[in-house]
């Protein structure tokens, strides 16, 4: 089945890009997921891409999929304190349910 | 729009109390429903999921036991809570298209 392996830390100041990255393990992915959790909240789904796109921007988040690597990342332009979360990554690969990274803290320093 | 609801939102129960968690998603039918438990500083655990009314898939052998009374109504329970049950309980739903998941605002359960 789909494994899904990210950095548990991340620190940037504030103003600077923060990259995320995650690897996977099943290359029939279809889509893969990153989600952002604040402090007490559930989970809120921030952008995905399809298996089929290299990248995927939307205002300040860039989604960067290398499928030969099975590697994707999530690049935040101009981090913000209000940023500062965990943010998961998530594979699927079809009829099974997502499978989540264990999810990476980031800290933007002020 | 389709939204997702939770309750309650924080609870404290005794060792070996029974629980009851639940999870309304409106706006859909017949969606994908899922429980997930989160301990302290640490990554999603999938607990159950189900496909359809009556249909639960456990995936992790354990104390707790999920029901799907009605389409859009996923319930959380155990008969006797143990102290390793404490953690932030979230309930999740999808439907057609990609698998995205959709979640509630999550339950805190402390176990005492």
């Amino acid at each position: 089945g789909e494994d899904v392996e990210q950095s548990l830390f991340l620190s940037v100041r504030e103003g600077d890009s923060s990259v995320i990255n995650c690897t996977y393990t099943d290359s029939s992915s279809t889509y893969l997921y990153w989600y952002k959790q604040e402090p007490g909240a559930g989970l809120q789904l921030l952008t995905y891409i399809f298996s089929n796109m290299d990248m995927k921007q939307d205002q300040r988040l860039t989604v960067l999929l290398n499928k030969k690597d099975k590697h994707l990342s999530l690049r935040i332009a101009d981090t913000q304190t209000g940023d500062s979360a965990i943010y998961f990554c998530a594979g699927s690969s079809g009829n099974t349910p997502l499978v989540f990274g264990k999810g990476t803290r980031l800290s933007v320093i002020a | 729009s389709q939204t997702i609801h939770q309750w309650p939102a924080t609870l404290v129960q005794p060792v070996g109390s029974p629980l009851s968690l639940e999870c309304t998603v409106e706006g859909t039918s017949n969606p994908n429903l899922y429980w997930y438990r989160q301990a302290a500083g640490r990554g999603l655990q999938l607990l159950f999921y189900s496909v359809g009314i009556g249909q639960i898939s456990s995936e992790v052998p354990q104390n707790l036991s999920a029901s799907r009374p009605q389409d859009r109504q996923f319930i959380l329970s155990s008969k006797k809570l143990l102290l390793s049950d404490s953690g932030f309980y979230l309930c999740a739903w999808s439907g057609g298209g990609p698998d995205t998941q959709y979640f509630g605002p999550g339950t805190r359960l402390t176990v005492l």
